[in-house]
């Protein structure tokens, strides 16, 4: 039972490069979350799923895609990325929002030059 | 959207002595609270919560108390030890399915 897995750990991009964040979950969770985590800033969320199929925005959505085809993977988008987008973003799954807990991935430390 | 306020930002303690880490939330209607500490390099581990019904909670050294009236809640480590040195954020939620996060205490406990 590996948890929540994010891939990949680290990644450096040039201004207006893309890619793809991807999480991984083996728990049968039905939600899925996306966070940035900036000093000072504590954790906000990008994006959220509650099901497979479906997404939501979060606090903090503008410059990021999301992709919920599978119950257990859900994807993170940067179409155009920018310097603002350096970060690290932690993937979060629960088994249902009344329960409440989250189960955070190691994270993916991003750098945008 | 709710305003989570955490404090203090940094904590330094003694190894043996007590921790406190105190948070206000803005929104009436919220009824969920959870701690969650961060070690450096990993992501946030859930370590103690408490919901709206609940005014004291404890799991060994580590105690979460709340003031509904008040809208504050804290978190307590007794008989600190080193591998107590992280970051530590609290959160709140309500009805919604996000979590609002505070934006982190680090706590250094020394020997």
């Amino acid at each position: 039972n590996a948890g929540v897995t994010q891939t990949p750990k680290f990644r450096v991009l040039k201004t207006g490069q893309s890619m793809t964040l991807l999480c991984a979950q083996d728990m049968n969770h039905e939600y899925m979350y996306w966070y940035r985590q900036d000093p000072g800033m504590g954790l906000r969320l990008i994006h959220y799923s509650v099901g497979e199929g479906t997404t939501a925005k979060g606090e903090v959505p503008d410059g990021y895609n999301v992709s919920r085809l599978k119950k257990q993977n859900f994807l993170l988008g940067l179409e155009s990325a920018a310097p603002s987008q350096t970060s690290v973003y932690f993937c979060a799954s629960s088994y249902s929002r009344l329960q409440g807990t989250q189960y955070f991935g190691p994270g993916t430390r991003l750098t945008v030059l | 959207g709710e305003n989570v306020e955490q404090h203090p930002s940094t904590l330094s303690v003694q190894e043996g002595d007590s921790a406190v880490i105190k948070c206000t939330y803005s929104d009436s209607a919220s009824n969920y609270f959870p701690w969650y500490k961060q070690e450096l390099g990993k992501g946030p581990q859930l370590i103690i919560d408490i919901r709206s019904n609940v005014g004291e909670k404890k799991d060994q050294r580590i105690a979460v108390t709340l003031n509904k009236t008040a809208k504050h809640f804290s978190l307590h480590i007794t008989e600190t030890q080193p591998e107590d040195s992280a970051v530590y954020f609290c959160a709140v939620a309500n009805s919604g399915y996000a979590l609002n996060f505070g934006k982190g205490t680090s706590l250094l406990v020394t020997p």
